[in-house]
């Protein structure tokens, strides 16, 4: 039962365009949303999170857009850059306490230049 | 200040065999997550320590155990390996009540 989808296992993006990846997960009950970015040989690296409570987050080049009513997610990336080059995991929970994370199977972004 | 550290870094077992794996939270962090993530997949929770004792447990058999230290470091431990356990094991960990975890760079067992 796979609670977190990223159904683009690849992206290929130009550099100084934008990249969208995107995210669905199907569990009501998560109220906190996260991407991780991970190069290959090391763990994955916090980027940005939103709460249910907002629809858009934004830090530096990297916003997050959350639907609830659609139970979908996106982060968007501008301008894109070669060094963004990574596998992208998106990731949900219930807040709080002692919360497990639940990952999606994630999408590889390749920023060309 | 030291971000999350596993050791080792690789590990060759055969099936059968029992490993133990360890984790370093950040400094200033209290809870620890591990996950499982095979190829091409995204990480698996395997279970969450907090305060020495075991808070939260992912889909995984009791093959699989751990432990947290008083100084919050933590142990993996998997008995009886089997080839499927060959995976990439990282590590989080983070501050209770706090949404984002930090991770290791993670230990790759290969079970032959």
């Amino acid at each position: 039962d796979q609670q977190v989808k990223q159904n683009s296992p690849s992206l290929s993006v130009q550099e100084g365009r934008i990249s969208i990846l995107n995210c669905d997960y199907t569990n009501s009950m998560f109220d906190y949303f996260l991407w991780y970015k991970k190069y290959p040989a090391e763990g994955p690296t916090f980027l940005i999170s939103i709460s249910s409570i907002k629809d858009k987050n934004e830090d530096g080049r990297f916003t997050v857009f959350l639907n609830k009513s659609a139970k979908h997610l996106s982060l968007h990336i501008v301008p894109s850059q070669p060094g963004d080059s990574a596998v992208y995991f998106c990731a949900a929970s219930v807040s709080g306490g002692y919360q497990k994370v639940t990952f999606g199977t994630g999408t590889k972004l390749q920023v060309i230049p | 200040d030291a971000g999350v550290t596993q050791s080792p870094t690789h590990l060759i077992k055969t099936r059968g065999q029992q490993v133990t794996l360890r984790c370093s939270p950040k400094s200033g962090h209290d809870t620890v997550s591990w996950y499982q993530q095979a190829l091409g997949q995204g990480p698996q929770f395997i279970f969450q320590y907090y305060e020495e004792e075991e808070r939260q447990r992912g889909n995984f058999p009791d093959r699989f155990s751990g432990h947290q230290f008083p100084n919050y470091s933590s142990e993996l431990n998997v008995n009886a390996l089997l080839l499927g356990d060959s995976a990439l094991y990282l590590c989080a960990s983070r501050l209770v009540g706090y949404n984002e975890q930090f991770f290791g760079p993670g230990t790759r067992l290969t079970v032959l």
